[in-house]
């Protein structure tokens, strides 16, 4: 079946632009989580949703950056004013359920990069 | 605060020589530990889930291990295309992994 998706694949912005990032989870998958993977860093957790909730919101780095998710399917990752240290692979994952000890399946990235 | 260190952070083998990949880790409650591969400019897929001390699985040359203190994956005979950024995470119960730097693997023919 169909694995995640994410889109765009690559986006050049300039700072100070908004940009919207998103992504698509394995159809029946009802938790979905973002991801930024860092030049030399692993990966760190922003934000996760069960259904259209989301419940820990703790991992956005600041307040220019926030997530929504409509109809328990597609997320969109929304970063305002970007700056450069905001250039980096953005990764969505999904899983059957939040339940901890289910697997979280990768989509391909979205690579930022804020010139 | 959880923590995941793997080491080495780079290893080079040549094909058919064997070696360990570890991850040690620092959690209040082990939820669960996951090893992905991550080849270049993709996402990380996904290989195995541990979840308690003792428990090993395998899938063709790799085998998975977990101790209390850390977990091991072990490289049989490797191949070129076994080459990829190998990482780790645990979670401890609060719905998201904490994920280590990775071992970055390169076979050589």
């Amino acid at each position: 079946g169909a694995g995640v998706s994410q889109s765009p694949s690559n986006k050049v912005t300039e700072k100070g632009k908004d940009v919207e990032l998103r992504c698509d989870p394995i159809s029946g998958h009802t938790a979905l989580y973002w991801y930024r993977q860092s030049l030399g860093q692993g990966l760190e957790f922003l934000i996760y949703f069960q259904g259209n909730s989301a419940p820990d919101k703790s991992g956005l780095p600041s307040d220019r950056f926030s997530a929504e998710r409509t109809g328990g399917s597609v997320s969109t990752l929304t970063i305002q004013r970007t700056q450069q240290e905001d250039s980096a692979v953005y990764l969505c994952a999904s899983s059957f359920d939040s339940l901890s000890y289910n697997e979280q399946f990768f989509g391909p990235g979205t690579r930022l990069t804020v010139l | 605060e959880d923590q995941v260190t793997q080491s080495p952070e780079a290893l080079r083998l040549q094909e058919g020589e064997s070696s360990s990949l570890n991850c040690s880790y620092t959690v209040s409650g082990l939820r669960g530990l996951f090893w992905y591969r991550q080849d270049p400019g993709k996402g990380p897929e996904f290989l195995f889930t541990l979840y308690s001390a003792g428990e090993e699985k395998e899938k063709e040359r790799l085998k998975a291990t977990l101790t209390k203190k850390e977990s091991f994956l072990h490289i049989t005979a490797p191949k070129p295309e076994d080459s990829a950024t190998y990482l780790c995470a645990v979670n401890t119960g609060f719905q998201k992994l904490v994920f280590g730097t990775g071992t970055r693997l390169l076979v050589s023919p």
